[in-house]
């Protein structure tokens, strides 16, 4: 059982590149999320899925792209890499089962955007 | 406009020591909190957590209190340990039956042998 995990761990891009980061866990999850956490700043909400098909927007949406074709995987996109996009990027996934329910969170994605 | 604010950036407590660590919340609406634990190079991990029914909950040695009128909650370590060194994040759904949780900025605790 490896829970939620991510590739790549690190990553450095050229600004203008793109590149999607992957995100999957096997614990039979309907939600998944992403976050981003930037030095002296909590985590924040990128998009979130509450199934296969369906994804919504959290609170920093902009220049992210998220896809869920699949309950397992949730893979988030950079369409054209940013230097404030440079940031650690977490992934979380939990059940849907009315609420309250804890949020398992993978070991993250370190990106640099130059 | 940040709704859940950890106002101590850092926190040093003595070993056996008891460690408090603050959360405010300007949400009246809010009706469940969570306390999630990182280490450096990792994700964070749920800690412990309380609904708004509550003023306490405890876990071993990890206790949290709910202050509605105050919009106050505060998580007590004890006793403290070296392992207890970690970032401590405050965390709450943005609103009932939410899954999209909002964190404060997190205190970072280290825990002095």
């Amino acid at each position: 059982n490896a829970g939620v995990t991510q590739t790549p761990k690190f990553q450095v891009l050229k600004t203008g590149q793109s590149m999607t980061l992957q995100c999957a866990q096997d614990m039979n999850h309907e939600y998944m999320s992403w976050y981003r956490q930037d030095p002296g700043m909590g985590l924040r909400l990128i998009h979130y899925s509450v199934g296969a098909g369906i994804t919504d927007q959290g609170e920093v949406p902009n220049g992210y792209n998220v896809s869920r074709s699949t309950t397992e995987d949730f893979p988030l996109r950079l369409l054209s890499a940013a230097p404030s996009q440079t940031s650690v990027y977490f992934c979380a996934s939990s059940l849907l089962a009315g609420g309250q329910e804890t949020q398992y969170f993978g070991p993250g994605t370190r990106l640099l955007v130059l | 406009d940040q709704q859940v604010k950890q106002n101590s950036p850092s926190l040093s407590v003595q070993e056996g020591r008891i460690s408090i660590l603050n959360c405010d919340y300007t949400n009246s609406m809010f009706d469940y909190f969570l306390w999630y634990k990182k280490y450096p190079a990792e994700g964070p991990t749920f800690l412990i957590s309380i609904s708004s029914i509550k003023d306490k909950n405890e876990d071993g040695r990890f206790t949290v209190f709910l202050n509605k009128s105050a919009k106050h909650l505060s998580l007590h370590i004890v006793p403290s340990q070296p392992g207890d060194s970690a970032v401590y994040f405050c965390a709450a759904p943005r609103g009932a039956g939410s899954y999209q949780l909002t964190f404060g900025k997190g205190t970072k605790l280290s825990v002095i042998p």
